[in-house]
C-alpha cells in the first residue's frame, strides 16, 4: 500500500494567490513526522517544512504551511502569495519513528505552475 | 548557511563500470543517507548509515552497492558493474543526531549510464 499518496499530479496557479498540494500518509506509528520538499528544474531537493505527529500547532515557514489534520491523515502544503519562482515539484515524504535516524518515503509529487 | 555537497554534478559511464559518488554531509550531522530518483519517478530511499556501518538498506541496494565513509568529512556511494537502469539522480542526504525535524539533501549527482 501507498505510504504517501499524492493525487495532483500537476496544479496551476497565477501570481499572488494560494495554492493548497494535497498528501495523505499511511501509518500504524503513533511518532511520525512529515516533511514537503520542492524540486526545482534543476534538481536540487529543497527541505521546505515539517511536521511532526505530536505537533500540536501546524508548521509554518514564512509562505509556507502545513494543513496537519491528523485524524484524515492528511498533510497539505499551503503556500500563499505564490510567486513564479514557485514553479516546481513538490513532493511529501514521511518518517516513521521518532528520531532522526529513519529513512524518508516519498509521494510521486506535485508539478506547480504559477503563471503571471 | 551549512549545506550538503555532492560531487560530481553529472557522470557518464559505460555500463560495467564503477562509479563512486561522494558526498560531503553536514558537519555536526551522524546520520547519512543515499536516495536516488530515476528520471520523472519519486525519490527512493536506498540506505542509511550512522556510526560507521549501514543502518537500514531498501530492496535496492543490492551486493552492486557499497557506502563507505572513508574520512571525517566524506560519505561515498559506489556502484560496482553499472547497469543502464542504474540511470538516475542520487541524493545524499543528512541529519542531526538530535535533530528528527530535517534531512538536508544535497543538490544530487545524475548518473548517466550508456
Amino acid at each position: 500500500a501507498q505510504k504517501i499518496t499524492q493525487t495532483q499530479p500537476g496544479m496551476f496557479v497565477q501570481e499572488k494567490e494560494a495554492v493548497t498540494l494535497d498528501c495523505t500518509y499511511d501509518t500504524s506509528d503513533p511518532s511520525y513526522g512529515l516533511f514537503w520538499y520542492k524540486q526545482p528544474s534543476s534538481g536540487e531537493m529543497i527541505f521546505l517544512i515539517y511536521q511532526g505527529s505530536y505537533d500540536q500547532q501546524n508548521a509554518t515557514e514564512g509562505r509556507y504551511s502545513l494543513n496537519f489534520q491528523k485524524a484524515r491523515k492528511s498533510a497539505n502544503l499551503v503556500i500563499s502569495a505564490s510567486q513564479l519562482g514557485d514553479s516546481a515539484m513538490y513532493f511529501c515524504a514521511m518518517r516513521e519513528g521518532n528520531t532522526g535516524f529513519q529513512k524518508l518515503v516519498f509521494g510521486t509529487g506535485t508539478r506547480l505552475l504559477v503563471s503571471p | 548557511e551549512p549545506e550538503v555537497t555532492q560531487t560530481p554534478s553529472h557522470q557518464v559511464t559505460q555500463m560495467g563500470q564503477e562509479v563512486i559518488l561522494r558526498c560531503v554531509p553536514i558537519s555536526n550531522h551522524l546520520y547519512f543517507y543515499w536516495y536516488r530518483q530515476i528520471l520523472g519517478q519519486k525519490v527512493e530511499f536506498l540506505v542509511s548509515f550512522y556510526n560507521n556501518e549501514i543502518s537500514e538498506k531498501s530492496e535496492i541496494f543490492d551486493d552492486q552497492f557499497s557506502v563507505e565513509r572513508p574520512d571525517g568529512s566524506n560519505f561515498t556511494l559506489k556502484i560496482r558493474s553499472t547497469k543502464l537502469e542504474d540511470s538516475a539522480m542520487y541524493f545524499c542526504a543528512s541529519s542531526h543526531i538530535d535533530r528528527d525535524d530535517e534531512q538536508y539533501f544535497g543538490p544530487g549527482t545524475r548518473l548517466t549510464v550508456t
